[in-house]
C-alpha cells in the first residue's frame, strides 16, 4: 500500500528556509494532489499547499507569499520549502495524499510527520 | 478564509455513550466537510468525507451528516480505542480545519 515519509531538518534558524521532502512508496506519485499540512504543538492543523504530478500547485494565501512546493516524480518525491521562518512556523509538519476519485482537498493518506523547531 | 467551529472543545464520555460533535461552518459549504480522528502522536486519519460518507475500513459506529454550514458526527457507541481528538475540515475552498474535540474517559 502507498505510504508517506517526511524527511528533513529537524532545527532550523530564524530567517532561514524550511526545507522538508515527502518520499512517496508504494505505488507512482501520479494522479493525485500532494499536501502539506502542519501543526504547531498543542494547536490544531493548517493546510500549507499542495501539488499534482504535473507541477500545479495551490497555496494557502496566509502562506502564500513564503511557501514553493515542487515534486521530483523521477523519485517519486515532493518538497516544501518555508522561507524566512520565525517560531511560529515550529510545527509537526504532515505530507498527505488527496483521497482521489474526484474528490479534492480531502486528506487520505498521511505521513508520520516531522516536528521542525526554529530556534537559534 | 472559511471559518470552521466545533463543539464542544471537550468532551467526557464512557465505553458505550452515544458521542456527538457539532461542526459549523462561517458560510455554506454545500457538504464538502470531513471528519479526522487523530491520537497523540500519530498523524490524523480520515474517517467520513463529503458530510456522510465512511471512508474505506472505518467502523459503522461512526457517522456524519450535515449540509450548508451545519454538520454533525456521531459515535454510536463509544469503544475504548474512540478516546482520541476529533477534527472537522471543509474541502469547499482553501482547508481549513475546526479546532477539535478532545473525547477523554469519563
Amino acid at each position: 500500500q502507498v505510504q508517506l515519509q517526511e524527511s528533513g531538518p529537524g532545527l532550523v534558524k530564524p530567517s532561514e528556509t524550511l526545507s522538508l521532502t515527502c518520499t512517496v512508496s508504494g505505488g507512482s506519485i501520479s494522479s493525485y494532489y500532494y499536501n502539506w499540512i502542519r501543526q504547531p504543538p498543542g494547536k490544531g492543523l493548517e493546510w500549507i499547499g499542495n501539488i499534482y504530478n504535473s507541477g500545479s500547485t495551490n497555496y494557502n494565501p496566509s502562506l502564500k507569499s513564503r511557501v514553493t512546493i515542487s515534486v521530483d516524480t523521477s523519485k517519486n518525491q515532493f518538497s516544501l520549502k518555508l522561507s524566512s521562518v520565525t517560531a511560529a512556523d515550529t510545527a509537526m509538519y504532515y505530507c498527505a495524499r488527496d483521497l482521489g476519485g474526484g474528490i479534492p482537498r480531502t486528506f487520505d493518506i498521511w505521513g508520520q510527520g516531522t516536528m521542525v523547531t526554529v530556534s537559534s | 478564509d472559511i471559518q470552521m467551529t466545533q463543539s464542544p472543545s471537550s468532551l467526557s464520555a464512557s465505553v458505550g455513550d452515544r458521542v456527538t460533535i457539532t461542526c459549523r461552518a462561517s458560510q455554506s459549504i454545500s457538504r464538502h466537510l470531513n471528519w479526522y480522528q487523530q491520537k497523540p502522536g500519530k498523524a490524523p486519519k480520515l474517517l467520513i468525507y463529503a458530510a456522510s460518507s465512511l471512508q474505506s475500513g472505518v467502523p459503522s459506529r461512526f457517522s456524519g451528516s450535515g449540509s450548508g454550514t451545519d454538520f454533525i458526527f456521531t459515535i454510536s457507541s463509544l469503544q475504548p480505542e474512540d478516546f482520541a481528538t476529533y477534527y472537522c475540515q471543509q474541502s469547499y475552498s482553501t482547508p481549513t480545519f475546526g479546532g477539535g474535540t478532545k473525547v477523554e474517559i469519563k
